[in-house]
């Protein structure tokens, strides 16, 4: 069965160090998500991806985080420099179609120490 | 965006139906109705999505309401393996998926 694979499973890193996450979405999903879910609380959408196109980056704190999608494939995620305040878990959705099941990745835990 | 409304948390005994609503008023013509569930450390884990008619598959059934205001996911006979955080979600036409704090289902055996 497809999944979308996210890497690396666990990253720990010092405070104002730079840090990045990698996605794999499912083949032929043109829509990709990457969420922030801190302990406790529902995932919070930081940008959406159709194809390489941004269709919303509202809430990605932009002063220190970046996304890119430069194939319209795979997805890089990054925090430069990082605070002790990302420290959450970073979740990377897929989509075939804009209305469908989105399939979600194990997602990578951060830990800012 | 279209908000979601979902109790905290809700108790279930093993094998039995369970009945999660969630109240969406301000819900648009062209908004589907989705639910994700999410169990401990583990991604969220898409289960079943519909527009206006009740829609049933191999994990669950959805109820939507005629006027669309409201949905209730139904669990025909819930298991331990059941227990997860339960999300209620309005997707628009732009694909947009928004989370709430969703409810949080306990299943005693």
């Amino acid at each position: 069965e497809a999944e979308v694979a996210q890497s690396p499973r666990y990253k720990i890193t010092e405070k104002s160090q730079a840090v990045a996450f990698w996605c794999d979405p499912i083949s032929g999903h043109a829509t990709l998500y990457w969420y922030r879910q801190i302990l406790g609380q529902g995932p919070e959408l930081l940008v959406q991806f159709q194809d390489e196109s941004v269709v919303d980056d509202s809430q990605l704190p932009k002063d220190r985080f970046s996304a890119e999608r430069l194939k319209g494939v795979d997805s890089t995620l990054k925090i430069q420099p990082a605070e002790l305040g990302d420290s959450a878990m970073y979740l990377c959705a897929s989509s075939e179609q804009l209305v469908t099941e989105a399939f979600f990745g194990q997602g990578t835990r951060l830990t800012v120490v | 965006d279209a908000k979601t409304t979902q109790p905290n948390s809700m108790e279930s005994n093993e094998e039995e139906p369970v009945h999660l609503p969630c109240n969406h008023s301000t819900i648009s013509g062209t908004d589907y109705i989705h639910w994700y569930r999410q169990l401990p450390s583990q991604g969220p884990e898409y289960v079943i999505h519909g527009l206006t008619s009740n829609v049933n598959n191999r994990m669950a059934s959805l109820a939507i309401a005629e006027d669309r205001k409201s949905s209730t996911l139904i669990l025909h006979r819930a298991t331990l393996r059941d227990a997860a955080v339960y999300y209620c979600i309005l997707r628009n036409q732009g694909g947009k998926l928004i989370f709430g704090q969703g409810t949080e289902l306990s299943v005693k055996p």
